[in-house]
């Protein structure tokens, strides 16, 4: 079982919709959980962090839960620009060096 | 700043063949790791190393070995490569903080083993 497993998609979706991914981890030790956001052939960058109370940075909101251990990302209002791979992300204790386990990721294409 | 830069930026090799990637970061972070992505597949840690001078084994460490002779600088060398070593291949970097946990990634290297 992967440590980390996300739908690869691709969610294809018009402008404007609203599209939600969700992520599962497996250790239940993990005390951090991100999203990060790639775009083609680009290199990973920070999205937003997740907390446990959930949290919402503009059109985005990440939802944790902790006792089924899954991760969720919503995106409303969608733009062309949100066009991107979505990588789930959580800390992997005991690694005492800041050691992140990727998913895959999954393919988001906002169509006009 | 820069943030963190990667060269080359694409590489073609024949099997066999040894090469040396470089990672640099101007952001004065602690820690750097190297990464590998494969299609379908997350990003999976090589090597990484938590100060100057002190590397430690990730997750694929088979067939790699790095160096970190300066803070800002991480290298990571093939010595005889191999078409499953054909990737993408990352560097990131970090604070050394308990509660940061964000990692600062480079532009990538493309490299393919003939």
């Amino acid at each position: 079982r992967k440590e980390v497993e996300q739908d690869p998609g691709p969610f294809n979706v018009p402008e404007g919709a609203t599209v939600a991914f969700n992520c599962t981890y497996s250790n239940s030790a993990s005390q951090s959980f991100f999203w990060y956001r790639q775009d083609c052939r680009k290199e990973p960058k920070l999205l937003m962090s997740v907390y446990s109370s959930g949290n919402e940075d503009g059109r985005f909101t990440a939802q944790l839960n902790r006792a089924s251990q899954y991760i969720s990302l919503l995106i409303r209002d969608s733009k062309l620009s949100d066009s991107a791979t979505y990588l789930c992300v959580v800390n992997n204790p005991p690694g005492g060096y800041n050691k992140l386990i990727f998913g895959a990721g999954t393919r988001l294409a906002v169509h006009p | 700043n820069a943030g963190v830069t990667q060269t080359p930026k694409f590489r073609v090799l024949k099997t066999g063949q040894s090469m040396t990637l470089l990672c640099a970061q101007d952001m004065n972070h602690e820690y750097m790791y190297w990464y590998r992505q494969d299609p379908g597949m997350g990003l999976r840690l090589i090597h990484y190393s938590v100060g100057e001078g002190t590397t430690a084994k990730g997750e694929v460490p088979d067939g790699y070995n790095v160096s970190r002779l300066k803070k800002q600088n991480f290298l990571l060398g093939l010595e005889s490569a191999a078409p499953s070593q054909t990737s993408v291949y990352f560097c990131a970097s970090s604070l050394l903080a308990t509660n940061s946990y964000e990692q600062y990634f480079g532009p990538g290297t493309r490299l393919t083993v003939t």
